[in-house]
């Protein structure tokens, strides 16, 4: 059993420009969720699906912000024209739809904005 | 509105040493569930324990114990003889059952350093 992987590792991009991060939860997960952690903080909550379907967005999720998990498996992060107010580390987790089912995270994408 | 309190910082033990990390929690739920996840310089987020809201017993896993207490709203985590291993930042994190997301909300975490 594979855990949760995520992809880049690293990402350094200039201000303005887009990025997209990827997600592969734990397979027979059917819940894949996004944090954001910043330095010296705790993971914050940013969006979760239940299979395909996106169900809660936060408000830290600008509109410049968009998830995506097509086929219920995989699930992309996209930010378009970053800011350096986004360079954080970007943390993927999975789990089973069972009440209060542990998540299990990923390595994480830090994002470098400069 | 949930929330989680991690009073302690950061925390430097001897190797050997019990050390006691602290957490506190508010929650209007009377369902919910408790976590704490080890982050070490590697940076991935690893899950030691969860707990809900209507088990109140204390658990113990090998050098680890988790107190739980309601009554004070307290989830509190010892590690007996510390370890130099064991140095990463210790995240607690609470669920509510309702709403159905589930999501959690994390402390800002207890840096604990054990020195040999």
């Amino acid at each position: 059993d594979t855990g949760v992987s995520q992809n880049p590792r690293h990402k350094i991009t200039k201000r303005g420009q887009n990025v997209t991060f990827r997600c592969d939860p734990i397979s027979e997960h059917n819940r894949l969720y996004w944090y954001r952690q910043t330095l010296g903080q705790g993971p914050e909550f940013l969006t979760y699906f239940q299979n395909e379907a996106q169900l809660e967005k936060s408000r830290l999720l600008s509109d410049r912000f968009s998830a995506e998990r097509p086929k219920g498996s995989f699930s992309t992060l996209e930010i378009q024209r970053t800011e350096q107010g986004d360079s954080a580390m970007y943390l993927c987790a999975s789990s089973l739809v069972l009440n209060g089912y542990e998540q299990y995270f990923g390595p994480g994408t830090r994002l470098t904005v400069t | 509105a949930q929330k989680v309190t991690q009073a302690q910082t950061e925390i430097s033990v001897v190797e050997k040493e019990d050390v006691t990390l602290d957490c506190v929690y508010e929650t209007r739920d009377t369902t919910y569930y408790l976590f704490w996840y080890k982050q070490p310089p590697s940076g991935e987020l690893v899950f030691l324990i969860r707990r809900n809201s209507f088990d109140e017993q204390n658990e113990i896993s090998g050098r680890y114990s988790w107190n739980f207490q309601k009554s004070t709203s307290s989830f509190n985590f010892t590690i007996t003889a510390s370890q130099v291993v064991d140095s990463a930042v210790y995240f607690c994190a609470l669920s509510e059952a309702t709403g159905g997301s589930e999501k959690l909300v994390f402390g800002k975490g207890t840096k604990l350093t054990v020195n040999p």
